[in-house]
């Protein structure tokens, strides 16, 4: 039983194309989270949701909006895709705060952006 | 404001052989400190984490790492190298207070020959 599961696991899609990436944890978590890998493995924070509330939002584009229908759901809807939008994205989970304790993470979804 | 650096995005040792994988920090706080570990095609996974207490912490499949505060530094070690390790390891730090989220370093791909 997957704790950190995202769908799909690969996406390809065209320029200009609105796509969306699932998460769900089942581990009881308060806090989610979405990270983006580039092509040099960097990873970099992009949201975080504490029970269903928004609490990070790091400078990304608009175009990227995430949404927590309940605390063990976090989706992410990216609109109006670009080339530079290819990347393995990660979704996470953790106790509330996350700063103490231990991030699980789902295998990633790798979008490519044609 | 915090941040992490990697020494070398490459280590490669031979089998058997000590890995040493370099960490230093930046932190205007107290840090909390982790080394996640990440294998092909799949979500990283934490080895070990340092909060308070025993800088020397122990970790999975016999890893360890000493926190030392005057030279900011969190560096990762194995005694003898197995065919298994290889894999992208990541430093990442945050800080001890509410929603403070993981900052990565850009990670150590670390190669073990025969």
């Amino acid at each position: 039983d997957t704790a950190v599961s995202q769908t799909p696991k690969y996406l390809v899609t065209q320029m200009g194309n609105d796509k969306s990436i699932k998460c769900e944890q089942n581990l009881g978590h308060d806090t989610m989270y979405w990270y983006k890998q580039d092509s040099k493995k960097f990873l970099k924070i992009m949201f975080s949701y504490n029970n269903k509330e928004l609490i990070i939002n790091e400078t990304v584009p608009n175009r990227f909006s995430p949404k927590s229908p309940d605390k063990a759901h976090l989706n992410l809807h990216i609109n109006s895709l670009e080339l530079g939008d290819s990347a393995v994205y990660f979704c996470a989970s953790s106790h509330a705060g996350g700063n103490t304790g231990e991030l699980f993470f789902g295998e990633g979804s790798r979008l490519t952006v044609l | 404001a915090q941040s992490v650096t990697q020494l070398g995005s490459h280590v490669s040792v031979s089998e058997g052989a000590l890995v040493l994988l370099r960490c230093n920090y930046s932190s205007s706080v107290p840090p909390y400190l982790f080394w996640y570990v990440q294998y092909p095609n799949q979500g990283l996974q934490l080895l070990l984490k340092y909060t308070t207490g025993a800088t020397l912490v122990k970790g999975i499949n016999g890893f360890e790492a000493e926190f030392k505060k005057s030279e900011t530094s969190f560096h990762l070690t194995k005694p003898s190298a197995h065919m298994s390790d290889a894999a992208e390891y990541f430093c990442a730090v945050s800080q001890n207070s509410g929603y403070s989220t993981l900052t990565f370093g850009k990670g150590t791909m670390l190669l073990v020959s025969p």
